[in-house]
């Protein structure tokens, strides 16, 4: 079956920095994948989203890189401030019964040190 | 908008105590799910529905029961409540299911069953 999961835990960065989080999936037929944000005391968040026909897609500040032939995405964040700490999550659609429904990998907790 | 409200936002239950889970959203999304996310830990789908009087079970069901009888509203019951069960719990709504959708989330319930 599918799963999502993080190499890491946890992350420390220096503010300025870039930070690079990365998510391992295991299902070669996934095509969709989501970083979501998750703040202390909130919901996740969507971040940004990638189909399996690209390779790179870029937002404000953030990039995530799709390797297809290794089964590996990153987030790679620009220059991170002292809001970008949270938890990152990276997610797919079940391609199971429940169709399009998110299936979560564990998080990794990014702290970013002023 | 509201976006996706959550009450309460914290409770200490009994074993055995019941309770309802309440959420609510004003995006006129048809697509709402329930999730529990346990410590340190992504999460996972409790139930969801697709519309009104429409609700299908996700992956870890057991203990639960929902209703979906207006687009707005999702609560999520807990009969008997059991330590397992202790947990914080997100609702979410999209504007659809399937692939390349967009879901969001609200503040979270956490609930300890002692």
């Amino acid at each position: 079956g599918e799963s999502v999961g993080l190499h890491l835990p946890t992350l420390s960065v220096q503010e300025g920095d870039n930070s690079i989080i990365n998510c391992a999936y295991s299902n070669s037929a996934s095509d969709y994948f989501i970083w979501y944000k998750q703040e202390s005391g909130k919901g996740p968040q969507f971040i940004i989203d990638i189909r399996s026909n690209m390779d790179k897609r870029q937002g404000q500040r953030v990039t995530v890189l799709l390797n297809k032939t290794v089964k590996h995405l990153s987030l790679q964040i620009a220059a991170t401030q002292p809001g970008d700490s949270a938890v990152y999550f990276c997610a797919e659609p079940s391609y199971g019964g429940s169709q399009g429904n998110l299936i979560f990998g564990k998080g990794t907790k990014l702290s970013v040190k002023p | 908008n509201a976006g996706v409200t959550q009450t309460p936002k914290f409770r200490i239950l009994k074993i055995g105590q019941s309770m309802t889970l309440q959420c609510a959203q004003d995006m006129n999304h048809n697509y709402m799910y329930w999730y529990r996310q346990d410590p340190g830990m992504g999460l996972k789908l409790i139930y969801y529905s697709v519309g009104a009087g429409i609700t299908d079970k996700g992956e870890v069901p057991n203990g639960y029961n929902v209703s979906r009888s207006t687009t707005e509203d999702f609560p999520l019951r807990l009969e008997l409540a059991a330590p397992s069960q202790t947990s914080v719990y997100f609702c979410a709504s999209s504007l659809r299911q399937g692939f390349y959708n967009e879901q969001f989330f609200g503040p979270g319930t956490r609930l300890t069953v002692l």
